[in-house]
């Protein structure tokens, strides 16, 4: 099992620029997530689904978009990159949102925007 | 949405314990985590609490208070291994995980 395998790594970009970060589960979960990770603020909840075609908004929702059309991937979506937007992102799956549904974290992907 | 308040960071010595505060405030609660997170890496689970006392794994151990909305991790027989960032979140009555910004604790030989 890979668990939660997320693409790229590492990305640089300009402003005004889009780009999508791929994130892929492969334990059939049904509750997928995205979150951005800043230095003194913790991780902050951009998106999540909780099944294929069923997304909804988190805390931090402007300037990105998602869409869940499998249960395997939830892609994150840059429309137009800001320097605000420079983050780790995580993206992260658990079987359900319930009791003690313990999320699986992909490795991270750090975003630089210039 | 939640509040969530936790030490920004603590030092500790080799071999001694470390207890790590957790306060919060909810609309609705479904259970409070505790996650390690190694610098430049994924968090991973460490524990979980939805009813109020101690829950012990080996040489951690995490309490919750749903009245007082307040848990500690408790770390024992510090390892070097141990330093990293520990994060607090709380589950809320939409199901929603929200994080605190994490404790940096770091072991010192």
């Amino acid at each position: 099992n890979a668990g939660v395998t997320q693409t790229p790594k590492f990305q640089v970009l300009k402003t005004g620029q889009s780009m999508t970060l791929q994130c892929a589960q492969d334990m059939n979960h049904e509750y997928m997530s995205w979150y951005r990770q800043d230095p003194g603020m913790g991780l902050r909840l951009i998106h999540y689904s909780v099944g294929a075609g069923i997304t909804d908004q988190g805390e931090v929702p402007n300037g990105y978009n998602v869409s869940r059309s499998t249960t395997e991937d939830f892609p994150l979506r840059l429309l137009s990159a800001a320097p605000s937007q420079t983050s780790v992102y995580f993206c992260a799956s658990s079987y359900g949102v319930s009791g003690a549904n313990v999320l699986t974290f992909g490795a991270g992907s750090r975003l630089t925007v210039l | 949405g939640q509040n969530i308040d936790q030490p920004t960071e603590m030092t500790a010595t080799e071999g001694a314990i470390v207890q790590i505060n957790c306060t919060y405030q909810t609309s609705g609660f479904n259970g409070l985590f505790w996650y390690q997170q190694h610098a430049g890496e994924a968090p991973t689970f460490l524990s979980y609490n939805v009813l109020d006392g101690l829950e012990e794994k080996g040489r951690f151990s995490s309490f919750l208070s749903r009245s007082k909305g307040y848990s500690y991790l408790l770390l024992k027989e510090l390892q070097m291994k141990d330093s990293a960032s520990y994060l607090c979140a709380v589950r809320d009555g939409d199901y929603k995980l929200s994080f605190g910004a994490g404790t940096t604790v770091t072991v010192r030989a």
